[in-house]
């Protein structure tokens, strides 16, 4: 069983540029999830793809947007960087149940200069 | 709207000490309550889990038990060891979401 993958771990952009970081979920999970942890902060919902449609999305504005593919890896894009989007970002994969839990990749550390 | 209060750290305790973070928790219905750990550079690790009401997650000698009526799912560990410094997180689930919404973290600091 494969666990979450995350690409690439580390990534410097520039602001006003744009980034997409990649996440192949865990064998049989359908549901992707995103989340953006500040330093020192605990994790903050982007959004949730399931299906390949986007499931849920939390308090960030457009220029924050994905994909989820039939093998249900997924894709943040982030447009027209700021410095506070600075942060590490992390992928979950689950089952669409409710009550199931959610596994994390290591996750990719951008920073915005 | 949901929401989960964390102890602030960090909490420093000596190898072989009794360890207690405390959670509790707000929201509608009944939801999931999962601790999470992050070492440092890493992603979250699900450490337990529990689904409904009076029960008992546990894993790796910690143990947390979702308590309805003080609305809490306290982490507890008899004996920690250096290996567990990091940050713990307590997150929910709420039935009708589809997101974790998490608390702010606890450091935990183990001093040999």
């Amino acid at each position: 069983e494969t666990g979450v993958t995350q690409s690439p771990t580390h990534l410097i952009k520039t602001r006003g540029q744009q980034v997409t970081l990649r996440c192949s979920s865990q064998s049989g999970h359908n549901t992707v999830s995103w989340y953006q942890q500040a330093l020192g902060q605990g994790p903050q919902f982007i959004f949730q793809y399931y299906r390949e449609e986007e499931n849920g999305r939390g308090n960030f504005p457009p220029r924050f947007s994905g994909l989820q593919f039939p093998n249900y890896s997924s894709e943040l894009n982030v447009n027209a960087l700021e410095l506070d989007d600075s942060a590490l970002y992390l992928c979950a994969s689950s089952l669409v149940r409710s009550k199931a839990e959610a596994f994390f990749g290591q996750g990719t550390r951008l920073t915005v200069v | 709207g949901d929401s989960v209060t964390q102890m602030e750290g960090p909490v420093t305790l000596s190898e072989e000490a009794f360890l207690t973070i405390n959670c509790t928790y707000t929201a509608t219905g009944y939801p999931s309550l999962f601790w999470y750990v992050q070492y440092p550079g890493e992603g979250l690790q699900l450490l337990l889990k529990a689904t409904k009401a009076d029960d008992k997650g546990s894993n790796k000698g910690f143990e947390a038990t979702y308590r309805k009526e003080t609305t809490s799912f306290h982490l507890e560990k008899g004996s920690v060891q250096v290996s567990d410094s990091a940050v713990y997180f307590c997150a929910l689930k709420a039935s009708s979401n589809y997101q974790l919404i998490w608390g702010a973290g606890t450091k935990l600091i183990i001093k040999p």
